[in-house]
């Protein structure tokens, strides 16, 4: 059973801000929800992690609802270099995270 | 230094090669780990070391051995490949204690012929 659900791509507008948003409805109470972000031939990145309300760095900010069943990754005026696929992760499951299948973003000029 | 290096970038290798993936970091992390990425999906993870000694083996076959000789250091030892093992090799590392905040390195770009 997947830990979490997210679109399989989507496309934005350079200037846009984009949400992507994770369902996790069997979330547990000492999972956190983590991004990342992964280019082309390269490893993934660590963006943002948070339990809950919202959380703000100078990359994104994410968006935890009270009931923690879902989560919102908020990247604001985007540009081309956005362009890359973005996974959102509950957990840690014991001693590793595990990569659902990521959102793959398309910035548009 | 925020960098986690893997050594080679690409690799071609036969099947009846012996050839090792190296990964280097400083950051003082305790924890290391080996990941396997196929085109166009998400990585799969294969090993975890912590405190250089091995905590997860996610079922990989005998031909991929990992070793990690000191807390700076991950190798993985390949021999006998098969074309399907053709894949990006990541190397990542972290604190033993947030092991969801991972530092990746570039990866391996990994031919088997």
């Amino acid at each position: 059973l997947a830990k979490t659900t997210q679109p399989i791509s989507m496309d934005s507008y350079e200037g846009q801000e984009v949400n992507i948003t994770c369902s996790h409805n069997n979330i547990a109470t000492n999972d956190y929800i983590t991004w990342y972000q992964q280019f082309p031939s390269q490893g993934p990145r660590f963006i943002i992690q948070g339990y809950k309300t919202k959380v703000t760095n100078e990359v994104a900010s994410l968006f935890i609802p009270a009931d923690r069943k879902s989560s919102t990754l908020s990247l604001p005026r985007v540009s081309l270099s956005d362009t890359a696929v973005y996974y959102c992760l509950v957990g840690p499951d014991g001693d590793k995270i595990i990569f659902g299948k990521g959102t793959r973003l398309h910035i548009l000029p | 230094d925020t960098e986690v290096t893997q050594t080679p970038k690409h690799l071609v290798m036969g099947m009846t090669n012996k050839k090792s993936l190296k990964c280097e970091q400083h950051m003082g992390h305790r924890a290391m780990y080996w990941y396997k990425q196929k085109a166009k999906k998400p990585p799969e993870l294969m090993f975890v070391y912590s405190y250089e000694k091995l905590s997860i083996n996610e079922s990989v076959p005998s031909r991929f051995s990992p070793e990690c000789p000191n807390s700076s250091l991950l190798n993985l030892h390949l021999h006998a490949l098969q074309p399907e093992d053709s894949a990006l090799y990541l190397c990542a590392s972290s604190q033993a204690n947030t092991i969801y905040e991972q530092y990746f390195g570039p990866g391996t770009r990994l031919t088997v012929t």
